[in-house]
């Protein structure tokens, strides 16, 4: 099985800041991952996915980059509603998928 | 605009099975994609717990096999989840999803809160 191992766990940040959360596979998972994001009490929302397309409608403050066995999620300058918990999940071997531990951002 | 929407009881025993459908609109579930269920314990992460080809092909968490089944009902364009001997332990929000080989995960379902409780 693919693991993905997603740090840090949680962050503290203030709005403007610049972000980055990583994710790194256990194997090689070429560019077949995504990123979401998720507030209390909603299902994840799609961000990025293969690994640096950003999904219709997301800011453009959020990028992805990465290939093989390393990814970041870089959000350029935090706005108050991106607090919230980030995952990734990798798609590589499909059907099967693989879902980072999450990375929980709180306001500083 | 594709819609995934979970339906199933809220509160299930001890030992009993778990059963959910996820109703697919808006687009038919005989495509080429996956259907999935995820869940999310309290306060915890994502877990991925098996999907379903259109060919009828299943795939499960490893972890899971045992108790996990999932199956496709092309005609009512819906696909269920079966999670037998539960314990406290499988109280989660559970997820269906649509996935796709090229795209990953693209569309969510709302959710269904589903305790397990005496």
């Amino acid at each position: 099985d693919i693991r993905m191992t997603q740090s840090p766990s949680s962050l503290s940040a203030s709005v403007g800041d610049r972000v980055t959360i990583t994710c790194r596979a256990s194997q090689d998972i070429r560019n077949e991952l995504g990123w979401f994001q998720q507030k209390p009490g909603k299902a994840p929302k799609r961000l990025i996915y293969g690994a640096s397309i950003l999904q219709s409608g997301v800011p453009s403050r959020f990028s992805g980059s990465g290939s093989g066995r390393e990814f970041t999620l870089t959000i350029s300058s935090l706005q108050p509603e991106d607090f919230a918990t980030y995952y990734c999940l990798q798609h590589n071997s499909y059907p099967r998928i693989t879902f980072g531990q999450g990375t929980r951002l709180e306001i500083k | 605009q594709v819609q995934l929407q979970e339906s199933g009881p809220a509160l299930v025993k001890p030992s009993e099975t778990l059963s959910l459908t996820c109703t697919v609109s808006g687009f038919s579930i005989n495509s080429y994609y996956s259907w999935g269920w995820i869940r999310q314990p309290p306060g915890k992460g994502l877990e991925w717990l098996g999907s379903i080809l259109h060919s009828g092909s299943v795939y499960y968490n490893s972890s899971l096999w045992s108790r996990v089944t999932v199956s496709l009902d092309t005609s009512k364009n819906h696909f269920s989840l079966r999670l037998s001997s539960v314990t406290a332990a499988d109280t989660a929000v559970y997820y269906c999803a649509r996935i796709g080989d090229k795209d990953g995960l693209d569309v969510w379902g709302q959710g269904t809160t589903v305790t397990v409780s005496s």
